[in-house]
């Protein structure tokens, strides 16, 4: 089955900076890529997906690249706030179904943005 | 509903009693998805419903573990016999069917077994 591995698991930055979080699948049948923030107490949220067929999507201040000759996707956040501090998480959806809510999620990275 | 609600927020319970675990999804979101998250993980899928049919409980850990969704809109999971190690938060989830869709998560039960 898919295995999907998340590193780091914890993230350290200055407010300003930028945060990489970066993750590999196994399956390459995979065809849905969506990252999530938890914050603490809460369900997680969806912030950016991507999809196998382009290579990067931005939002704003996030940004999600695909590479999926490699099989790794990653999040890319600029300008960081104190308030982007959470834990992120990446996921992939199995064996490329059109079904977008059964996940295989990544072990999770505790950001923290300094002041 | 605004979003996905679960009750209870927090249910502690004793070993071996059985529990149930409530979801009322977004209104109109034919799918629902279970999940099961343990501290410092990522959450587990357990199971997914698309309408009233479970159309696939492969994560479903063992027996003791049965979701339910009889009218097609909120789903009740119920764990028998509970034992320690099933203390986790347990997410659900739900969304339109179709290729271009997002899951909405709840904020979770946090079951703890004593």
């Amino acid at each position: 089955g898919e295995n999907v591995e998340q590193h780091p698991s914890t993230l350290s930055v200055q407010e300003g900076d930028s945060a990489v979080i970066k993750c590999t699948y196994s399956d390459s049948a995979s065809n849905y890529f969506p990252w999530y923030k938890q914050e603490l107490g809460k369900g997680p949220q969806l912030i950016i997906d991507i999809r196998s067929n382009v290579g990067e999507k931005k939002d704003q201040r996030i940004a999600v690249t695909l590479n999926k000759t490699a099989k790794h996707f990653s999040l890319h956040i600029t300008e960081t706030q104190p308030e982007d501090s959470a834990v992120y998480f990446c996921a992939a959806s199995p064996h490329g179904s059109s079904n977008t809510g059964k996940l295989i999620f990544g072990q999770g990275t505790t950001l923290q943005v300094k002041p | 509903g605004a979003g996905v609600s679960q009750t209870p927020s927090n249910k502690v319970t004793e070993k071996g009693k059985y529990v149930e675990l409530r979801c009322d999804p977004i209104s109109g979101h034919t799918a629902l998805y279970w999940y099961r998250q343990s501290l410092g993980q990522g959450p587990e899928f357990l199971i997914y419903f698309q309408g009233t049919g479970a159309a696939d409980d492969s994560g479903l850990p063992n027996d003791r573990f049965f979701a339910v969704r009889p009218e097609g809109s909120v789903s009740t999971l119920k764990i028998q016999r509970t034992e320690r190690g099933d203390s986790a938060v347990y997410l659900c989830a739900s969304s339109l069917i179709g290729r271009d869709t997002e899951a909405f998560f709840g904020q979770g039960t946090r079951l703890t077994v004593v």
